[in-house]
């Protein structure tokens, strides 16, 4: 079954260090996500991507944070300068067009230890 | 703007138990989309069930049922005769058919069933 891969599955970092998780969607899905779980909370929406371009972003999705597809396959989401309220694991989803309908398929996440 | 909630932080019953989580959502679309995932303590989100706002027939599959009723904007989880193997948090989700097509998610229910 097709499934969405994430990497790292955990790093750790100084706070204020760059960080890069990366994502490979399932291949012929068009639409991707990054939500953000802090430890025991919610999974929040951080920003949706489409076309090579954002799509929608929640206001947690500030300056410090950007996304971008590189290549055919990858997907990334960036932390310029990582703040100690960064820790959370971090999950990619995509699916397969524009719509409400469509069912997440998830990553297994990456966990951000920021020290 | 779309919200869920989920009144209940935690639920702890015994196994054989019957248990309902419940959710409550808001939205001012006609068209909208309601999800549950369950997140095991490995921490992946699993995808269980997806219902569209025009479609109110409750569904059944095997010990999972859930209620859906737009008068009172709820979308309700029922676990018959519980298994340990059930212990997780159950987030009910909403998204509209607008936008960057996002999916919210509600604050989360932690199950734990014990033997």
């Amino acid at each position: 079954e097709p499934e969405v891969t994430q990497t790292p599955s955990h790093q750790v970092t100084q706070m204020g260090q760059e960080v890069i998780l990366r994502c490979v969607p399932i291949s012929n899905h068009l639409y991707f996500y990054w939500y953000r779980q802090i430890l025991g909370q919610k999974v929040e929406f951080l920003v949706s991507f489409y076309n090579n371009e954002i799509s929608e972003k929640s206001e947690i999705f500030d300056d410090q944070f950007s996304v971008e597809r590189p290549d055919g396959s990858n997907f990334t989401l960036k932390i310029r300068s990582t703040k100690l309220e960064d820790s959370a694991m971090y999950f990619c989803a995509s699916v397969t067009g524009a719509s409400g309908a469509n069912v997440l398929t998830f990553g297994a996440g990456s966990r951000l230890t920021v020290l | 703007a779309q919200k869920v909630t989920q009144a209940q932080t935690e639920i702890s019953v015994v196994e054989k138990e019957d248990v309902t989580l419940d959710c409550v959502y808001e939205t001012r679309d006609t068209t909208y989309y309601l999800f549950w995932y369950k997140q095991p303590p490995s921490g992946e989100l699993v995808f269980l069930i997806r219902r569209n706002s025009f479609d109110e027939q409750n569904e059944i599959s095997g010990r999972y049922s859930w209620n859906f009723q737009k008068s009172t904007s709820s979308f309700n989880f029922t676990i018959t005769a519980s298994q340990v193997v059930d212990s997780a948090v159950y987030f009910c989700a909403l998204s509209e058919n607008t936008g960057g097509f996002k999916t919210i998610f509600g604050a989360g229910t932690r199950l734990f069933v014990k033997a």
